[in-house]
């Protein structure tokens, strides 16, 4: 089985609709990441959780919200999805590992927002 | 600022050559860097690592090569294979948690 899991994998959606992408890790790590992908860029950070009871923003994370509900538990949310959040999302995660704890990912999630 | 780049989007090789994927940084207190794979339709995944007091490391059939001195950082394959086609990143980090990631490089592996 896989270590990081997201769903749904695929999303279309509307405009001004909610969004709730999911992911869960059984790597029984602490750190928790959503990233999102764009064509021609690198993965730019959305949120990021430390732990429970940490949430921090990343570079993008204004029309984003996240709850950290478990430590193996982090979901993204678009409260009112609007085109320019069309991207493939990432989850990530990584162990409290100081300056070289290397993140592993999960699949992906392709969001589409007519 | 901060940025991860790479000379080359896309990169075409012929099955059993050796692969060059190169990245450059412009963050000189960048102490390890990260080279990942994203195959189509799946996340990234790691390959390989090397911190900042080193200049080379070797994996299997993967070697990565660090110039501080350029903020120059290179993948090399081995003996090239179909299953090598990917997008490649390169990844650094200053300390912290923070990992800033390159576009990507695309491999085409050609029978």
């Amino acid at each position: 089985d896989a270590d990081v899991t997201q769903t749904p994998r695929n999303r279309i959606t509307k405009t001004g609709k909610r969004i709730m992408l999911e992911c869960s890790q059984t790597k029984g790590h602490d750190r928790m990441y959503w990233y999102r992908q764009d064509p021609g860029l690198g993965l730019r950070l959305i949120y990021y959780s430390f732990d429970v009871k940490d949430i921090n923003k990343g570079e993008i994370s204004d029309g984003y919200s996240v709850s950290r509900q478990a430590q193996a538990k982090f979901s993204l949310s678009l409260e009112s999805a609007i085109p320019n959040q069309t991207a493939l999302y990432f989850c990530a995660t990584s162990d409290t590992g100081g300056s070289t704890d290397t993140q592993y990912f999960g699949p992906g999630t392709r969001l589409t927002v007519l | 600022g901060e940025s991860v780049g790479l000379h080359l989007p896309t990169l075409s090789v012929q099955e059993g050559d050796n692969s060059i994927i190169n990245c450059a940084y412009s963050n000189s207190a960048s102490d390890y860097f990260i080279w990942y794979k994203q195959e189509s339709g799946k996340g990234p995944q790691f390959i390989i690592d090397i911190r900042s007091n080193m200049d080379k490391r070797q994996g299997q059939r993967v070697t990565v090569l660090l110039n501080k001195t350029v903020k120059h950082l290179s993948l090399q394959i081995a003996a090239t294979q179909p299953g090598d086609s990917a997008v490649y990143f390169c990844a650094e980090k200053a300390g912290g948690f923070k990992t800033i990631f390159g576009a990507g490089t695309r491999l085409f592996v050609k029978a």
